[in-house]
């Protein structure tokens, strides 16, 4: 299975703050990635797939980038809303996998 | 407007096969392209990918559990339902189903853009 190795699992930050978090993969998946957004006592929520493309509805806050084995997902300007948890997932290979997760809290 | 439900039981004995139901609406899997797919998240927060189903009766699996799994469908029903068997301790965690946006990854795999809220199963004697 493709590992995908998230960091930091933890993240301190303000409002109004851009934060940025990694997610390698361990072989090459081109920009089969997805990132979604995980509030306490909630499923995870879509945010980016295709490594970069915005979900419809999500602020323009959120952006993605990468291809191969190394992708960022970048919030600027923080919101309270943002905090939460967030994963990675590739879909280029069976079965799809999960980072662990990083845990954006307020500092 | 895409909505999932999960229901089933809240607890099952080791050894016991789990059943689960996805009602759904906002959509049909009798649609070309659509799927819905069955992750679970541990209680350490891991998400692992169970097993997704197509609107041609196509199942994909993940390898690790395939000989544990079964998915099927209810088209008139709007249903989905996946079987465990052989149920563990380990396999205790939050079950969810959710719609597969069409389009990307391949059949053995997906992007997942609407959710049910989920349903805790504990595996316990």
């Amino acid at each position: 299975d493709i590992q995908l190795t998230q960091s930091p699992s933890f993240l301190s930050a303000s409002v109004e703050d851009t934060v940025t978090i990694t997610c390698r993969a361990s072989q090459h998946i081109s920009n089969y990635l997805a990132w979604y957004q995980q509030k306490p006592g909630k499923a995870p929520n879509l945010l980016i797939y295709a490594a970069s493309t915005l979900r419809s509805g999500v602020p323009s806050r959120f952006g993605g980038t990468g291809s191969g084995t190394e992708f960022t997902l970048t919030i600027s300007s923080l919101q309270p809303e943002d905090f939460a948890t967030y994963f990675c997932q590739q879909i280029s290979t069976s079965p799809p996998t999960f980072g662990q997760g990083t845990e954006l809290e307020v500092e | 407007q895409i909505t999932l439900k999960e229901s089933g039981p809240a607890r099952v004995k080791p050894t016991q096969t789990l059943t689960l139901t996805c009602t759904f609406s906002g959509f049909s899997l009798v649609t070309s392209g659509v799927g819905v797919a069955w992750i679970r998240q541990s209680p350490g927060k891991t998400l692992e990918w169970l097993a997704v189903i197509y609107w041609d009766d196509d199942k994909r699996y993940n390898p690790s559990l395939k000989t544990r799994l079964i998915i099927t469908k209810d088209t008139s029903r709007n249903q989905v339902v996946l079987t465990m068997t052989n149920m563990d301790p380990v396999d205790t965690g939050t079950y969810y189903c959710a719609h597969r946006l069409i389009g990307h990854g391949s059949w053995d795999t997906g992007v997942l853009d609407n959710w049910g809220q989920g349903t805790l199963v504990t595996v316990s004697s």
